[in-house]
Formats: C-alpha cells, sequence, structure tokens
C-alpha cells in the first residue's frame, strides 16, 4: 500500500528565512503527489502538485517543490517566508491504478512558525 | 473556484446519540470524501463516492455511514457517537480521475466533540 511520510511534525523559521519541509513517499511508481496548506480553522488548499515533467514544480505564493524519483521525495521550499505562512502542511499522494477511488494519501503534516 | 459547504461548523454530541454531518458542493463534481483529521495526524479517508446514490467504503469505514442523495450533496451519519469519534471532519469534491482533474477542494471543516 502507498504511504506519506513527514518526518518534521514542528518547524520554526525567522521571518525572512527559507523553508524546506520534507515528505517522502512509498509507492512503486510514480504518483501523483500534492501538497496541500491548512491555516487555523480553515479547510486545505492546494499549494501545488506534480505528476510528470520538469521534477521541479510552482506553486501558489511563491513555493516550489522538487520531486526526486531515485529518492521518493516531494520536498516543499520557499525562499523567503512571511509571517502568513504560519500554517500545516501537507503532503499527499494520489495513484492511478484505474480503480475508482481517486483518494488522496494524506502525510501527517508539518505546523510551521513564523517568527519574527 | 470550486466551492464546498459543510454543515454545522460545529457540534457537541453525547456519547450513544446520532450525528449528521452535511457536505454541498455547487461545481458539479462527479467524486466527494469525507475525511477525518486528529491531532498530530493527517487525514484519513471514510467513506467516498462517485455518484449519487451510492457510496464506497474508505480506510477507516467503522462507526460510519455515508449518504450521496444527490450530486451536490454527501452526509456523513454517526448512528452511535463514541467518545473516540471526536475530530474534525473534512468534506472534499473533486470532478474526476483524470491527470486535470486530480486536485481535491475541501470544505472548511466541522468540529466535532462527543462527550
Amino acid at each position: 500500500a502507498q504511504s506519506v511520510t513527514q518526518p518534521d511534525a514542528r518547524v520554526t523559521v525567522s521571518e525572512g528565512a527559507s523553508l524546506q519541509l520534507r515528505c517522502k513517499y512509498s509507492y512503486s511508481a510514480t504518483p501523483y503527489l500534492f501538497w496541500y496548506v491548512q491555516y487555523p480553522r480553515q479547510g486545505l488548499q492546494l499549494l501545488l502538485k506534480y505528476y510528470s515533467g520538469d521534477p521541479v514544480v510552482q506553486g501558489v505564493n511563491s513555493f516550489e517543490a522538487e520531486f526526486s524519483k531515485s529518492n521518493s521525495s516531494f520536498h516543499l521550499q520557499k525562499a523567503s517566508v512571511h509571517w502568513s505562512d504560519s500554517a500545516v502542511y501537507f503532503c499527499a499522494l494520489s495513484i492511478n491504478t484505474g480503480g475508482l477511488s481517486g483518494k488522496l494519501t494524506f502525510g501527517e503534516g508539518t505546523q510551521v512558525t513564523v517568527i519574527s | 473556484e470550486a466551492a464546498v459547504t459543510q454543515s454545522p461548523r460545529s457540534k457537541v454530541a453525547v456519547t450513544g446519540g446520532k450525528v449528521t454531518l452535511s457536505c454541498h458542493q455547487t461545481n458539479n463534481h462527479d467524486y466527494m470524501y469525507w475525511y477525518r483529521q486528529d491531532t498530530g495526524h493527517g487525514l484519513r479517508l471514510i467513506h467516498y463516492s462517485y455518484v449519487a446514490d451510492s457510496t464506497e467504503k474508505g480506510d477507516i469505514p467503522d462507526g460510519y455511514k455515508a449518504s450521496r442523495p444527490s450530486q451536490e450533496n454527501f452526509s456523513l451519519i454517526l448512528e452511535l457517537a463514541s467518545l473516540s469519534q471526536t475530530a474534525v471532519y473534512f468534506c472534499a469534491s473533486k470532478p474526476g480521475l483524470g491527470h486535470s482533474q486530480n486536485t481535491l477542494y475541501f470544505g472548511a471543516g466541522t468540529r466535532l466533540s462527543v462527550l
């Protein structure tokens, strides 16, 4: 079965500093990969997604992610964070097996706190 | 922009009582999902549906039922609520299974406390 692991439960970063959130997945082929963000008391919103092509994917709000097949990873990055980036970030995958589920499998999430 | 509306936004229920969580989407999506979020955990799939009048079990269906009476509406039903079902519940929808249809659109969530 497929799985997603986010090894860092919490990350604290200073405003203006760079941010990297790690995501490792387990699946025999290349899945659809996603990063979602959850702001306090809100639903999840899509930051970016990847399926094929250029391994560096640009998303909203200057986030980008890099896919690595050899490392089974899909790390999220931002060059300079703002206080408004404080949120929980989820990595997720979906597989295309021809089945009817189309479900997303989520990692545990990483709580990001931006401090001044 | 896809719109997914959940009601209620929060609810307190008593152990053994019946709870119904509602979800309504206005974007003509075929697929709808109910996920559960527990503190410190990711989201886990409870039930999903890809067509009206049909529902499917997800990864953690025990203790939950689902109902999809129309394309727009998808309900989650707890017949006998238990303490362990205290969580935040998210409804989500997406158009289909193709490459360009794979983005999930989430509601704002329902915070359920079972006492």
